[in-house]
């Protein structure tokens, strides 16, 4: 099993540019879950989706979030324009979706807006 | 609403130590609780876990009770080492639906001295 798996695993760019991060779930795994982490405001969730639906977007920053699952093996989660407020480490984890299943994290995009 | 309370950190201990790391839990009904460790550039990973009242998880010399009563799953580890330094995380998933979003702790951060 390879894990979750996110790319890249560093970003730097420039403010105002257009940042994408990716995410592939675990196979057979239903639900996709977009965390932020900063040493601020700690772990944030941003979005989750169940069976590639979006579930719950009430922690998506604002419009300049944005997120899209088009399969149960890919997700992204798009930022435009960048901000260096949005600096953090993202990341994404996936699960089999019922209660008792733990989250099984990706190593994290580490991204810096300049 | 469900929401978890964990012991502030950082938390720093000589090699061998006791360990306790406290979590406090609201929720709706009787959800599995979990914990889940955080080393140093890497995403989180289960630690343990416990599906109902008076269940104790148990991993890598770590435990935790499921305590209903007291609504308390408490980090245990009887004799800490510095491997063990890292951000640990209590966790439950929130609602009823089979497409929960899972609620974190805070955190705390432990430091084994050698």
């Amino acid at each position: 099993d390879a894990g979750v798996i996110q790319s890249p695993r560093h970003e730097v760019t420039e403010m105002g540019q257009e940042v994408t991060l990716r995410c592939k779930p675990i196979s057979g795994h239903n639900s996709l879950f977009w965390y932020r982490q900063t040493m601020m405001r700690g772990l944030e969730l941003l979005i989750y989706f169940n069976n590639n639906v979006p579930i719950d977007d009430s922690g998506m920053p604002e419009d300049r979030f944005s997120a899209k699952m088009p399969n149960a093996s890919f997700s992204t989660l798009k930022i435009q324009p960048s901000e260096p407020r949005d600096s953090a480490v993202y990341f994404c984890a996936s699960s089999l979706g019922d209660r008792a299943s733990p989250l099984h994290f990706g190593n994290g995009t580490r991204l810096t807006v300049t | 609403g469900d929401s978890v309370t964990q012991m502030e950190g950082p938390v720093t201990l000589s090699e061998e130590a006791f360990l306790t790391i406290n979590c406090t839990y609201t929720a709706t009904g009787y959800p599995s609780l979990f914990w889940y460790v955080q080393y140093p550039g890497e995403g989180l990973q289960l630690l343990l876990k416990a599906t109902k009242a008076d269940d104790k998880g148990s991993n890598k010399g770590f435990e935790a009770t499921y305590r209903k009563e007291t609504t308390s799953f408490h980090l245990e580890k009887g004799s800490v080492q510095v491997s063990d330094s890292a951000v640990y995380f209590c966790a439950l998933p929130s609602g009823y639906s089979s497409a929960s979003k899972i609620i974190f702790g805070s955190g705390t951060r432990l430091s084994i001295r050698p």
